[in-house]
């Protein structure tokens, strides 16, 4: 399978702070997401960005496929944005699995 | 937006029972997925289905099997639930990128 690590593992802020998280792959994918997963649990898509950059909002992110890595950018963090962001990749055109990231755990405090 | 239904946030069942838990997309998407999620173990793929009737096992499919019978729904079903069942599990959905449902939070007592 392919590996797939995130970094940092846990990062703390303060309500107005910027942030980078980072995931770097192990090998050559097609699709990579990031994703927020909230305090209730739900897995909230924020990116589908195979390549190039997007931006939404506060958030925009990365994808350096060639260089195997992908970066997420969180601008002026509100405490609405604390919970876990994953980063996940698959290759294959329509089937196949994807592969998670452990996360990095987001605390922004007030 | 593509919206994934899970049919129930939280769940109580007893030992040995029979489980259901059901998926819901309203996109037409051929791909469905069912996950678990544990502290320190991440998520973990149960069993995915790329057509109706069609299924393919994950990485952790004992103790599971799945359901299709139409395009939109995509059930779980745990034969007899044991307590080390007691997860978190998402469906997703997605020929692309993945969609996810909320979630349910299951307890196996």
């Amino acid at each position: 399978g392919i590996q797939v690590e995130q970094s940092p593992p846990d990062l703390i802020l303060q309500e107005g702070a910027n942030s980078t998280l980072r995931c770097n792959f192990s090998d050559s994918v097609n699709n990579l997401q990031w994703f927020h997963q909230n305090p209730w649990g739900q897995l909230i898509n924020l990116f589908y960005i195979p390549s190039g950059t997007k931006q939404n909002g506060r958030l925009s992110a990365t994808t350096v496929a060639t260089e195997r890595y992908s970066l997420l950018y969180i601008s002026s963090s509100q405490t609405t944005d604390s919970g876990v962001y994953f980063c996940a990749v698959f290759r294959g055109s329509t089937l196949g699995r994807l592969y998670f990231g452990r996360g990095t755990q987001l605390t922004v405090w007030p | 937006d593509v919206k994934v239904t899970q049919s129930s946030r939280y769940l109580v069942k007893r030992t040995g029972e029979k489980v259901f838990l059901e998926c819901v997309q309203d996109m037409d998407h051929e791909n469905m997925f069912w996950y678990r999620q544990d502290p320190g173990l991440g998520l973990r793929l149960i069993y995915f289905s790329y057509d109706v009737k069609m299924k393919e096992k994950g990485d952790i499919p004992e103790g599971y099997s799945v359901s299709r019978e139409k395009k939109e729904r995509f059930s779980l079903i745990l034969e007899s639930a044991s307590t080390n069942q007691t997860s978190m599990y998402l469906c997703a959905s997605g020929n692309r990128g993945r969609t996810f449902g909320s979630g349910t939070r299951l307890t196996v007592v």
